[in-house]
């Protein structure tokens, strides 16, 4: 079965502090997808990033990296000098090959920015 | 312009009444999905499509059907809603190149029943 799970419901910081989420996964294919996205107050989902299970390298965008660990079966998602415009939740999520590409997503984090 | 849109944006009905929450896109993507968000359970899949004759059932689809009229319109009916459907409805797309592939979302349409 496919799960991922995002143990911090919620993280509180002040800006300009940096701040990690968490996202573990699981899955018994071999060839898998991972993924970001984030929802700000308006609503929208935001695409962020997508990763393939074969490349592990870690991945830099600006503020934001990511952080593929296939031994720990984690894609953590770190900002650096958080932003109050940084505040929104942020899911990540799972495509595995041999499940139709469907998506599967975690159950969140609400990110709050503190000025 | 966005590339996916869906109509209405805010919708409020009542119990037993029929609604039909629509999708289009621009993108040019075989491939769309409805979802279904919920407070702390992030979003389920309902239904979803893989071009025009293709549709199938996701986690969640009791209480609800589609229609994919063209390779750009897939909508979502509630055949008669009932209160525990209220929830933040999206429609995503992707390119039908395989598992994987990004998928786009809409802005939503937020729904309430009474």
């Amino acid at each position: 079965a496919q799960k991922v799970t995002q143990a911090q419901t919620e993280i509180s910081v002040v800006e300009k502090e940096d701040v990690t989420l968490d996202c573990v996964y699981e899955t018994r294919d071999t060839t898998y997808y991972l993924f970001w996205y984030k929802q700000p107050p308006s609503g929208e989902l935001v695409f962020l990033i997508r990763r393939n299970s074969f490349d592990e390298q870690n991945e830099i965008s600006g503020r934001y990296s990511w952080n593929f660990q296939k031994s720990t079966s984690s894609f953590n998602f770190t900002i650096t000098a958080s932003q109050v415009v940084d505040s929104a939740v942020y899911f990540c999520a799972l495509s595995a090959v041999n499940q139709g590409g469907k998506l599967i997503f975690g159950q969140g984090t609400e990110l709050s920015v503190k000025p | 312009d966005a590339d996916v849109t869906q109509t209405p944006r805010n919708r409020i009905t009542k119990t037993g009444k029929r609604i039909m929450l629509e999708c289009s896109q621009t993108k040019g993507h075989d491939r769309m999905y409805w979802y279904r968000q919920d407070p702390g359970l992030g979003l389920q899949l309902i239904y979803y499509s893989f071009d025009v004759k293709d549709i199938n059932k996701g986690e969640i689809s009791d209480g609800y059907s589609v229609s994919r009229q063209a390779q750009a319109k897939f909508s979502l009916s509630l055949e008669s809603a009932i209160p525990n459907q209220t929830a933040l409805y999206f429609c995503a797309t992707s390119a039908g190149t395989g598992a994987g592939e990004t998928q786009y979302f809409g802005p939503g349409t937020r729904l309430l029943v009474l």
